[in-house]
């Protein structure tokens, strides 16, 4: 298993402002997600973050606007950058384990003004 | 049609009863299996993993796995009020590709 932690767990900004968001693993692991959930919806993912290689991005979801970073097989952090109302949501981040099974942290609670 | 169907519900069920929460897919390369709970304003709790056809059995839940049919189910015994949450049921062909979820059905066990 992996046990995931989050940093901030909740914030609220102003426009136009940016927020990094930190993702730390107890283990070592080279897939690592990053996933946006509306209120009463499911789950879309923003980009993939595996150790080596720049991120890849879904569709929607561009760099300049959520930069990632991932130094590490332990860490990695999302920017939600020039933030607007519409940003406002959860943000999980994600980790897969060599056995596929996948991990979720427990999320970052985001309102922007 | 979506690759992965499930019922939203939500679903509400006596204390003590036994829930089938229920995914059906498309794709017949998905070989991975997962069950998630989550609740209210936090992230998905990983529940049952499974990679073959069959039951597996944790507790009082049991994922089952149907690939000739395309279809896995969750079943839940002795329901308590503590397990009202949101299931996701998802699933991974394997290797790099991403997980695709259902869009999670909404449980509620009334005491």
């Amino acid at each position: 298993s992996a046990v995931i932690s989050q940093k901030p767990s909740r914030d609220i900004c102003q426009r136009g402002t940016s927020l990094t968001i930190q993702c730390q693993v107890d283990s070592q692991v080279t897939m690592m997600f990053w996933y946006r959930q509306q209120p009463g919806q499911s789950l879309t993912l923003i980009a993939t973050a595996n150790q080596g290689s720049e991120a890849t991005y879904e569709s929607g979801f561009v760099i300049d606007k959520f930069p990632i970073s991932r130094p590490n097989l332990t860490f990695s952090t999302l920017t939600v950058s020039n933030m607007s109302p519409e940003d406002s949501s959860i943000y999980l981040c994600s980790v897969r384990t060599s056995a596929n099974e996948q991990f979720f942290g427990p999320g970052t609670r985001l309102t922007v003004l | 049609q979506k690759e992965v169907e499930q019922d939203p519900g939500p679903l509400s069920v006596p204390e003590g009863a036994i829930v089938s929460l229920n995914c059906t897919y498309s794709n017949s390369a998905f070989q991975y299996f997962m069950w998630y709970r989550q609740y209210s304003r936090k992230g998905p709790e990983l529940l049952m993993y499974t990679y073959s056809s069959g039951n597996k059995e944790d507790g009082r839940f049991t994922a089952q796995v149907d690939k000739s049919s395309k279809y896995i189910s969750l079943f839940i015994r002795d329901s308590q009020p503590s397990d009202s949450a949101t299931y996701l049921c998802a699933m991974i062909v394997g290797g790099y590709q991403k997980v695709t979820f259902g869009t999670g059905t909404k449980l509620q066990v009334i005491p």
